[in-house]
């Protein structure tokens, strides 16, 4: 299977400030199957985007996404005070699907 | 609105046996496969189960193969995963999750997941 590393575990930024977040794969992936996830405290998952770099419905564009092969970013360019939460990576390959271990956006 | 509601979940000692409910609004239940995705206290998330839209296949990630059985009834809009033998580290958090993978895919070239619910607790513990 494909394992999926989040980089870093934890990022202490301050509201304004830019966030690059990066999530390495251990065998290239198509860029079609890479997708970032929110998850604040206390609740579910929601899906941020898709593909890549496709924004989900509601998602602002300060979240943007890029990357190809084994190295995939997520970046949110202004973080607003609902922005800190976790993130995770997730891949889907070969009826397996499988996600990062998350990195942690909190307030500085 | 998409609504997934997991129903189900609690304290369960080890070696017992507990199922898993979903119940689905606000899409075409039929057309879209599903899964079940787990969070262990204060950790992250794993991917457990995914069954394709029909019902016809199955998927499973290797620690809950041979225990854990996915299946969904059409009919019902309703999501299930039967928990068999369980462990101390099944004990987590259950979300019943919506895939992008549609029925028009035998088997799915691209997917992810586009709908959470709000999951269901289960703890294992003696």
């Amino acid at each position: 299977d494909i394992v999926l590393t989040q980089s870093p575990g934890t990022l202490s930024l301050s509201p304004g400030e830019r966030a690059t977040l990066s999530c390495r794969a251990s065998q290239s992936l198509s860029s079609s199957n890479l997708a970032w996830y929110q998850q604040k405290l206390g609740q579910g998952p929601r899906l941020l985007l898709y593909g890549t770099s496709a924004r989900a419905s509601g998602v602002p564009d300060r979240f943007s996404g890029s990357g190809s092969g084994t190295d995939f970013t997520l970046t949110i360019t202004r973080l607003e005070p609902e922005d800190f939460a976790v993130y995770y990576c997730q891949q889907y390959g070969n009826s397996r699907w499988t996600f990062g271990q998350g990195t942690k956006v909190e307030i500085k | 609105e998409v609504q997934l509601l997991e129903s189900g979940g609690g304290l369960i000692q080890p070696g017992e046996s507990l199922r898993l409910s979903c119940a689905v609004s606000g899409f075409t239940f039929s057309t879209f496969a599903m899964s079940w995705v787990r969070q262990a206290p204060g950790k992250g998330l794993e991917w457990v189960s995914t069954v394709s839209p029909r019902g016809d296949s199955t998927y499973y990630t290797a620690s809950v193969e041979g225990r854990f059985i996915i299946s969904r009834d059409n009919s019902k809009n309703a999501l299930f995963l039967q928990l068999d033998s369980l462990r101390a580290e099944d004990t987590a958090i259950y979300y019943c999750v919506k895939n992008w993978w549609d029925v028009t895919m035998r088997v799915p070239v691209i997917d992810y997941f586009d709908y959470w619910g709000r999951g269901s607790l289960v703890t294992v513990s003696s």
